[in-house]
């Protein structure tokens, strides 16, 4: 069975720091693994995915994960973090093309003026 | 706006009732899914249908029922309903089957049961 484990269920960081959210999966196959954010009162949006093409991947809004298979992790990270990315972020996994997503239990981001 | 419609938004019932979530999936989409999300359990996989047809069960109670429709809209009963499941269940969509497995998520339903 896949899953993913998210390290740290809340993680505080100050405006213009580096941001580092922490995510290790477990997959039988090779995966295809996402980021989603959750702002309050959303649903989740997708930020950036990997499926077996180049190992750093480029999201929106400034976000990047690397896909480290010797570590088994897809951690998230963004150089500098601003007030508008305190949020809910949710790492996912998936063993192929369109099926179902599982997710870890999220990280809640907060950035600190 | 991620094109995933979900009605209604809130919904507050008593316990033992039955209540109906409905789902339009962004046009052109033939893949539904349902989610449960609670502070205790996090975003759990319920169903999942494609074109109509059920493709995938997660962790979904027998009190919980779903389909898809012709229109490709879905909708999830919750019957006899428990306070436990007070919780906000999202439904995405996303293309046919393939390698470009972007799940778009509704807004979600908020359902507290009293």
């Amino acid at each position: 069975a896949q899953s993913v484990t998210q390290l740290g269920s809340h993680v505080s960081v100050s405006e213009g720091a580096l941001v580092l959210l922490r995510c290790n999966y477990s997959s039988s196959v090779p995966p295809y693994l996402f980021w989603y954010v959750q702002y309050p009162n959303q649903g989740l949006q997708l930020l950036l995915k990997y499926t077996s093409a180049a190992t750093l991947v480029k999201g929106i809004n400034g976000f990047e994960a690397e896909f480290k298979k010797s570590e088994t992790s897809f951690h998230l990270t963004k150089p500098s973090a601003h007030m508008s990315d305190a949020a809910e972020y949710f790492c996912a996994v998936t063993r192929s093309g369109n099926t179902p997503l599982v997710f870890g239990k999220g990280t809640r981001l907060s950035v600190i003026a | 706006d991620s094109g995933v419609t979900q009605t209604p938004k809130h919904l507050i019932t008593a316990t033992g009732q039955r209540v109906t979530l409905r789902c339009s999936p962004r046009s052109g989409d033939l893949s539904v899914y349902w989610y449960q999300q609670s502070l205790d359990q996090g975003l759990q996989f319920l169903i999942q249908y494609y074109n109509g047809e059920e493709r995938a069960k997660g962790n979904i109670l027998e009190r919980f029922s779903a389909q898809q429709f012709p229109d490709l809209h879905s909708e999830l009963n919750l019957s006899s309903l428990e306070l436990g499941d007070s919780a906000l269940y999202f439904c995405a969509s996303s293309p046919s089957l393939g390698r470009d497995t972007e799940a778009f998520f509704g807004q979600g339903t908020r359902l507290t049961v009293v």
